[in-house]
Protein backbone atom coordinates (compact mmCIF):
# COMPACT_ATOMS: atom_id res chain seq x y z
CA UNK A 1 0.00 0.00 0.00
CA UNK A 2 1.22 3.41 -0.93
CA UNK A 3 1.91 5.52 1.79
CA UNK A 4 2.87 8.39 -0.28
CA UNK A 5 1.16 9.69 -3.00
CA UNK A 6 1.64 11.77 -5.62
CA UNK A 7 -1.94 12.06 -8.11
CA UNK A 8 -0.20 13.65 -11.27
CA UNK A 9 2.44 12.24 -13.37
CA UNK A 10 3.07 15.17 -15.13
CA UNK A 11 3.31 18.75 -15.29
CA UNK A 12 3.54 21.43 -18.21
CA UNK A 13 4.96 24.68 -17.08
CA UNK A 14 5.71 27.60 -18.89
CA UNK A 15 9.52 29.10 -18.19
CA UNK A 16 9.24 32.13 -15.26
CA UNK A 17 5.77 30.81 -13.80
CA UNK A 18 5.43 28.93 -10.52
CA UNK A 19 5.65 24.76 -10.55
CA UNK A 20 3.35 23.27 -7.80
CA UNK A 21 4.22 19.57 -7.07
CA UNK A 22 1.80 18.32 -5.04
CA UNK A 23 2.25 14.76 -2.53
CA UNK A 24 -0.13 13.54 -0.08
CA UNK A 25 0.69 11.20 2.51
CA UNK A 26 -1.30 8.66 4.89
CA UNK A 27 0.77 7.91 8.30
CA UNK A 28 0.81 10.49 11.04
CA UNK A 29 3.51 9.63 12.17
CA UNK A 30 6.24 10.69 9.49
CA UNK A 31 8.99 13.10 11.00
CA UNK A 32 10.85 13.98 7.93
CA UNK A 33 9.35 14.92 4.12
CA UNK A 34 11.66 15.24 1.53
CA UNK A 35 11.67 16.21 -2.41
CA UNK A 36 13.94 14.64 -4.82
CA UNK A 37 14.95 15.46 -8.20
CA UNK A 38 15.91 12.80 -10.99
CA UNK A 39 17.28 13.23 -14.53
CA UNK A 40 17.34 10.32 -17.57
CA UNK A 41 19.53 7.83 -16.25
CA UNK A 42 21.08 9.43 -13.20
CA UNK A 43 20.32 8.55 -9.54
CA UNK A 44 17.63 10.42 -7.69
CA UNK A 45 19.53 13.51 -5.93
CA UNK A 46 17.99 15.43 -2.54
CA UNK A 47 16.86 18.79 -3.34
CA UNK A 48 14.75 20.10 -0.15
CA UNK A 49 13.39 18.81 2.95
CA UNK A 50 11.23 19.85 5.59
CA UNK A 51 10.79 18.80 9.62
CA UNK A 52 7.06 17.41 10.75
CA UNK A 53 7.26 20.63 13.32
CA UNK A 54 7.45 22.87 10.75
CA UNK A 55 5.22 24.30 7.80
CA UNK A 56 7.56 25.56 5.24
CA UNK A 57 10.87 25.47 4.21
CA UNK A 58 12.55 27.66 1.86
CA UNK A 59 15.81 27.00 -0.26
CA UNK A 60 16.20 29.60 -3.25
CA UNK A 61 13.92 29.39 -5.50
CA UNK A 62 12.60 25.95 -3.91
CA UNK A 63 9.53 25.87 -1.37
CA UNK A 64 8.42 23.33 0.59
CA UNK A 65 5.00 23.25 2.43
CA UNK A 66 3.45 20.99 5.12
CA UNK A 67 -0.27 21.11 6.03
CA UNK A 68 -0.07 18.59 8.90
CA UNK A 69 -4.29 18.31 8.76
CA UNK A 70 -4.60 17.10 5.43
CA UNK A 71 -1.77 15.57 5.25
CA UNK A 72 -0.45 16.90 2.32
CA UNK A 73 2.88 18.56 1.39
CA UNK A 74 3.49 20.33 -1.66
CA UNK A 75 6.85 21.52 -3.68
CA UNK A 76 7.29 25.54 -5.21
CA UNK A 77 9.70 26.20 -7.66
CA UNK A 78 9.60 30.22 -8.59
CA UNK A 79 10.68 30.99 -11.09
CA UNK A 80 10.76 28.09 -13.21
CA UNK A 81 13.90 27.01 -15.54
CA UNK A 82 14.10 24.57 -18.55
CA UNK A 83 16.91 22.55 -16.55
CA UNK A 84 14.12 22.31 -13.93
CA UNK A 85 13.11 19.89 -16.09
CA UNK A 86 13.49 16.45 -14.44
CA UNK A 87 11.03 13.53 -12.15
CA UNK A 88 10.26 14.78 -8.64
CA UNK A 89 9.95 12.14 -5.97
CA UNK A 90 8.15 13.10 -2.40
CA UNK A 91 9.57 11.23 -0.12
CA UNK A 92 8.58 10.65 3.78
CA UNK A 93 10.36 8.93 6.76
CA UNK A 94 10.51 8.01 10.47
CA UNK A 95 13.97 8.96 11.84
CA UNK A 96 16.22 5.69 11.83
CA UNK A 97 13.78 3.92 9.40
CA UNK A 98 13.33 3.31 5.86
CA UNK A 99 12.21 6.17 3.24
CA UNK A 100 8.98 5.79 1.39
CA UNK A 101 8.36 7.47 -2.25
CA UNK A 102 6.20 8.58 -4.19
CA UNK A 103 5.62 7.20 -8.11
CA UNK A 104 6.94 10.48 -9.55
CA UNK A 105 5.91 13.66 -11.03
CA UNK A 106 7.55 14.27 -14.68
CA UNK A 107 8.09 18.36 -14.96
CA UNK A 108 8.51 19.96 -18.22
CA UNK A 109 9.65 23.41 -18.04
CA UNK A 110 9.03 24.76 -21.66
CA UNK A 111 10.98 27.90 -22.75
CA UNK B 1 33.59 10.84 -1.15
CA UNK B 2 32.70 9.87 -4.15
CA UNK B 3 29.41 9.05 -3.42
CA UNK B 4 27.38 5.43 -4.13
CA UNK B 5 28.79 3.71 -6.13
CA UNK B 6 27.47 0.95 -7.83
CA UNK B 7 28.35 -1.66 -10.60
CA UNK B 8 27.60 -2.63 -12.94
CA UNK B 9 25.45 0.38 -14.92
CA UNK B 10 24.04 -1.73 -17.22
CA UNK B 11 23.38 -5.43 -17.18
CA UNK B 12 21.87 -7.53 -20.05
CA UNK B 13 21.22 -10.99 -19.10
CA UNK B 14 19.18 -14.16 -20.13
CA UNK B 15 16.14 -15.20 -18.19
CA UNK B 16 17.20 -18.02 -16.04
CA UNK B 17 20.68 -16.63 -14.79
CA UNK B 18 21.68 -15.33 -12.07
CA UNK B 19 22.77 -11.50 -11.82
CA UNK B 20 24.66 -9.59 -9.15
CA UNK B 21 24.29 -6.20 -8.34
CA UNK B 22 26.86 -4.51 -6.34
CA UNK B 23 26.73 -1.19 -3.90
CA UNK B 24 29.64 0.92 -2.30
CA UNK B 25 27.83 3.24 0.26
CA UNK B 26 29.53 6.48 1.48
CA UNK B 27 32.14 6.38 4.40
CA UNK B 28 30.48 6.44 7.82
CA UNK B 29 27.08 5.99 6.17
CA UNK B 30 25.33 3.37 8.63
CA UNK B 31 21.81 2.49 6.59
CA UNK B 32 21.85 0.75 3.49
CA UNK B 33 18.57 0.69 0.94
CA UNK B 34 18.06 -1.25 -2.02
CA UNK B 35 14.76 0.10 -4.31
CA UNK B 36 14.12 -0.47 -7.67
CA UNK B 37 12.09 2.07 -9.73
CA UNK B 38 9.13 0.97 -11.67
CA UNK B 39 6.52 3.01 -13.17
CA UNK B 40 3.18 1.56 -11.71
CA UNK B 41 5.10 1.35 -7.90
CA UNK B 42 7.77 4.40 -8.32
CA UNK B 43 11.21 4.02 -5.95
CA UNK B 44 10.05 0.42 -4.75
CA UNK B 45 12.27 -0.36 -1.06
CA UNK B 46 13.16 -4.00 -1.38
CA UNK B 47 15.45 -4.19 1.44
CA UNK B 48 17.43 -2.03 3.71
CA UNK B 49 20.43 -2.60 6.26
CA UNK B 50 21.52 -0.71 9.13
CA UNK B 51 24.92 -1.45 10.63
CA UNK B 52 25.10 -4.30 8.24
CA UNK B 53 22.38 -5.98 9.50
CA UNK B 54 19.41 -6.19 7.46
CA UNK B 55 16.32 -4.24 8.89
CA UNK B 56 13.16 -4.90 6.71
CA UNK B 57 13.29 -7.36 3.56
CA UNK B 58 9.47 -7.36 2.98
CA UNK B 59 10.01 -5.96 -0.02
CA UNK B 60 11.95 -8.20 -1.44
CA UNK B 61 9.38 -9.57 -4.43
CA UNK B 62 10.01 -13.33 -4.06
CA UNK B 63 12.75 -15.92 -2.83
CA UNK B 64 14.36 -15.33 -6.18
CA UNK B 65 15.79 -12.03 -4.58
CA UNK B 66 18.40 -12.10 -1.89
CA UNK B 67 20.76 -9.41 -0.18
CA UNK B 68 23.91 -9.29 1.57
CA UNK B 69 25.80 -6.80 3.57
CA UNK B 70 29.54 -8.82 4.46
CA UNK B 71 30.79 -5.41 5.88
CA UNK B 72 29.81 -1.59 6.07
CA UNK B 73 31.66 -0.88 2.52
CA UNK B 74 30.15 -3.63 0.04
CA UNK B 75 26.67 -4.86 -0.69
CA UNK B 76 25.16 -6.94 -2.75
CA UNK B 77 21.56 -8.12 -4.07
CA UNK B 78 21.13 -10.91 -5.97
CA UNK B 79 18.29 -12.34 -8.42
CA UNK B 80 18.36 -16.23 -8.82
CA UNK B 81 17.10 -16.87 -11.49
CA UNK B 82 16.12 -13.46 -13.58
CA UNK B 83 12.85 -13.31 -15.08
CA UNK B 84 11.70 -10.95 -17.75
CA UNK B 85 9.74 -8.95 -15.46
CA UNK B 86 12.73 -8.08 -13.28
CA UNK B 87 14.01 -5.78 -15.95
CA UNK B 88 13.74 -2.44 -13.78
CA UNK B 89 16.55 -0.14 -12.54
CA UNK B 90 17.92 -0.59 -9.24
CA UNK B 91 19.17 1.93 -7.03
CA UNK B 92 21.20 1.68 -4.20
CA UNK B 93 21.36 4.57 -1.38
CA UNK B 94 22.61 5.42 1.64
CA UNK B 95 22.26 7.64 5.17
CA UNK B 96 23.81 8.06 8.70
CA UNK B 97 25.06 10.22 11.21
CA UNK B 98 23.07 13.72 11.09
CA UNK B 99 22.19 13.51 7.66
CA UNK B 100 18.01 13.18 7.38
CA UNK B 101 18.21 12.60 3.04
CA UNK B 102 19.25 9.61 1.71
CA UNK B 103 22.08 9.64 -1.50
CA UNK B 104 21.69 7.54 -3.83
CA UNK B 105 23.78 5.88 -6.84
CA UNK B 106 23.89 5.99 -10.35
CA UNK B 107 21.21 2.84 -10.34
CA UNK B 108 21.70 -0.55 -12.66
CA UNK B 109 19.45 -0.59 -15.76
CA UNK B 110 18.74 -4.33 -15.58
CA UNK B 111 17.49 -5.87 -19.11
CA UNK B 112 16.41 -9.77 -18.82
CA UNK B 113 15.61 -10.86 -21.93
Amino acid sequence: DQQVKQNSPSLSVQEGRISILNCDYTNSMFDYFLWYKKYPAEGPTFLISISSIKDKNEDGRFTVFLNKSAKHLSLHIVPSQPGDSAVYFCAARFTGNQFYFGTGTSLTVIP
Amino acid sequence: DAGVIQSPRHEVTEMGQEVTLRCKPISGHDYLFWYRQTMMRGLELLIYFNNNVPIDDSGMPEDRFSAKMPNASFSTLKIQPSEPRDSAVYFCASTGGANTEAFFGQGTRLTVV
